[in-house]
């Protein structure tokens, strides 16, 4: 069980937007920067987004990345079949003095 | 840019150790630490801990922190994990990744490159 919550999965079809939820406490998201990762099936994850909404080095502005309490956003807009993959959301948590990051949410393009 | 190049995969037997190291080569990495992400088949990320490349600072997770050790060697850039009293639970992919070790203690990591990942299996 994640500290950080996100859906298992989510799907949307090609030039379609979706957004991926990443939920989670005052200790967490609601008082840190937020990370968020793409994993292709058997690669290593890639930095999409940090410190909540500025993209990695390139990284295309299809992606995109917000906050509002204690819940974090990662939206991709004009889908391709080649953003299918696994994100991850992650931060700093006060609490449990570690990272931590979200169990992942798995993106079907269709 | 900075390349990681890790060691090959490993098989153990439940309480045994394992060392894994990762080799820095490209841009400076001063001020950087690199810190252990592990995932096991078929599950998320989870954060192990890190170590400065400068000056061998270490944070641990709790959850690992009574079996693991961090070093580096800064002659050859290298940064081993040294995890003991394997179980099978810790079978997973273990990754070395940098982060800039101010962003850990200000609550903002973010985990820019990766080395390919080493395959720990635990198996009796």
């Amino acid at each position: 069980q994640s500290v950080l919550t996100q859906p298992p999965s989510v799907s949307a079809t090609p030039g379609q937007k979706v957004t991926i939820s990443c939920s989670g406490s005052t200790s967490n998201v609601g008082s840190n920067y937020i990370s968020w990762y793409q994993q292709l099936p058997g690669t290593a994850p890639k930095l999409l987004i940090y410190d909540t909404n500025k993209r990695s080095s390139g990284i295309p502005d299809r992606f995109s990345g917000s906050k509002s309490g204690t819940e974090a956003t990662l939206g991709i807009t004009g889908l391709q079949t080649g953003d299918e993959a696994d994100y991850y959301c992650g931060t700093w948590d006060n609490k449990l003095n570690v990272v931590i990051f979200g169990g992942g949410t798995k993106l079907t393009v269709l | 840019q900075v390349k990681l190049v890790q060691s090959g995969p490993e098989v153990k037997k439940p309480g045994a150790s394992v060392v894994v190291s990762c080799t820095a080569s490209g841009d400076a990495l001063s001020g950087f630490a690199v810190s252990w992400i592990r995932q096991a088949p078929g599950h998320g990320l989870e954060w192990m801990g890190c170590i400065t490349v400068d000056n061998g600072n270490t944070k641990y997770s709790q959850k690992v922190q009574d079996r693991v050790s961090m070093t580096t060697d800064t002659s050859t850039r290298t940064v081993f994990l040294d995890f003991r009293g394997l179980r099978s639970d810790d079978t997973a992919i273990y990754y070395c990744t940098t982060v800039n070790w101010l962003d850990i203690l200000t609550g903002s990591p973010s985990f820019a490159f990766w080395g390919q990942g080493t395959l720990v299996t635990v198996s009796s």
